[in-house]
């Protein structure tokens, strides 16, 4: 099973602060997604990554992909207190069976943004 | 009503309870999925359906027990549930055959096994 290791767990920044959250594999990602969980709601897909030292942006947020496609980093710039949530990374693992593929979650950071 | 809807929203059940989480989405998609957020673990995949058939089902405990009599609705079955068992029972689905395909969730069910 391929694990993933979200850094930091917490982070907590007041309001117009940047910040960077990483995930991390000991093994190769097909492709990566980034999700958030705002209180008492589901993850919400935020981007999906799949080119090695690929980078997508979101208006605020950042996402890059490392070159070798074993860790991916959000950055957000100036942050809001709407920004406050769980960022979860998953990767999706090809399994045998009618070609569906499991996502896995890693831990996530929850990021609290202080006006 | 459009998305992924789970109900109840909240649930506090005994131990000796029988109760049923239920899942509907309304997406067109062809695969659902039952997972659990605790506090101090990822989100944990717990049951797949691709095409109303079981294609995953990681070591869960018998206790839980899944359905989806169709591609629509989903249910997880509970039955004499531990304490331990209290988390987010989160719902999901996606259009599988593609692999970077979106995961729809639900806004889950928080259940207290007392």
């Amino acid at each position: 099973t391929q694990l993933l290791e979200q850094s930091p767990q917490f982070l907590s920044i007041q309001e117009g602060e940047n910040l960077t959250v990483y995930c991390n594999s000991s093994s190769v990602f097909s492709s990566l997604q980034w999700y958030r969980q705002e209180p008492g709601e589901g993850p919400v897909l935020l981007v999906t990554v799949v080119t090695g030292g690929e980078v997508k942006k979101l208006k605020r947020l950042t996402f890059q992909f490392g070159d070798a496609r074993k860790d991916s980093s959000l950055h957000i710039t100036a942050a809001q207190p709407g920004d406050t949530g769980l960022y979860l990374c998953a990767s999706r693992l090809a399994y045998s069976g009618a070609g569906s593929y499991q996502l896995t979650f890693g831990k996530g950071t929850k990021l609290s943004v202080i006006p | 009503e459009t998305g992924v809807t789970q109900t109840p929203r909240h649930l506090v059940m005994g131990m000796t309870n029988k109760k049923s989480l239920k899942c509907e989405q309304h997406l067109g998609h062809n695969a659902m999925y039952w997972y659990k957020q605790s506090a101090k673990k990822p989100l944990e995949l717990m049951f797949v359906y691709n095409f109303k058939e079981q294609t995953e089902n990681n070591s869960v405990p018998s206790r839980f027990s899944p359905e989806c009599p169709n591609s629509s609705h989903l249910f997880l079955h509970l039955h004499t549930l531990q304490p331990e068992d209290s988390a987010l029972y989160l719902c999901a689905s996606s259009q599988e055959g593609f692999m970077n395909t979106e995961a729809f969730f639900g806004q889950g069910t928080r259940l207290t096994v007392v």
